[in-house]
């Protein structure tokens, strides 16, 4: 089956370093994005990794390990700002016609 | 990212008429687009992807004939709901796609009385 495990809940404090974890079984492979959403608010992109490795974007980095099948979302010096939910999500096909597959989401509260 | 719009933002109706909601990528032509529906504090789920000249594809379980799509140009899809009923309330996002990924509308908040 298809399927993306990640934590439902997370907490940290304001200035501190979170890990959401991100695993997968999926028929297909393409990448891996992540996705903030605030409440109230629509999904907004924040990384995408096709190759193994690390990608950084600022205060946010992204992991993948394709063997693992496991890819990780890290954000540094964290704001109240931050405190949303984070999905992962997988493509599972080429091209621009892919359908993406959702976790259910980590909700994030980042505390003073 | 891309950017991608969508009309309205917030709709109340009553039930058994009709809604349309249009979606709109603004800075490239989106060839597929995609439409989801979310419930509070739950995942998006994928209700159907949206390709420009021919029919949509449906998820399993979503009903073609209630949830008709449009996708009349390179940078328009629609979604219109029929005979809206209370329990189809919920948020709608579109969504337009390049090769690496999905970037997504604002969002359409329904409110079937």
């Amino acid at each position: 089956g298809q399927s993306l495990e990640q934590p439902s809940e997370v907490t940290a404090v304001e200035g501190a370093i979170v890990q959401i974890n991100c695993t997968y079984q999926t028929s297909g492979f393409y990448g891996l994005s992540w996705y903030q959403q605030h409440d109230g608010g629509a999904p907004t992109f924040l990384s995408y990794n096709a190759l193994d490795g690390l990608e950084e974007t600022g205060r946010f980095s992204s992991f993948l390990s394709r063997s693992d099948s496991y890819g990780y979302l890290l954000l540094q010096e964290l704001q109240m700002k931050d405190s949303a939910s984070y999905f992962c999500a997988v493509r599972e096909i080429s091209g621009n016609t892919g359908k993406l597959i959702f976790g259910q989401g980590t909700t994030l509260q980042v505390k003073p | 990212g891309a950017v991608v719009s969508q009309h309205p933002s917030r709709v109340i109706c009553k039930s058994g008429t009709s809604v349309k909601i249009e979606c709109r990528s603004l800075d490239f032509q989106a060839t597929t687009m995609f439409w989801y529906r979310q419930f509070p504090k739950q995942s998006l789920m994928l209700m159907a992807t949206s390709n420009e000249g021919s029919k949509a594809t449906y998820e399993q379980g979503v009903e073609k004939d209630k949830f008709l799509i449009n996708h009349a140009s390179l940078t328009l899809s629609t979604l219109t709901v029929t005979s809206a009923h209370p329990e189809d309330s919920s948020f709608y996002i579109c969504s337009a796609s390049d090769t690496r990924t999905q970037y997504f509308g604002p969002g359409t908040r329904l409110l079937v009385l």
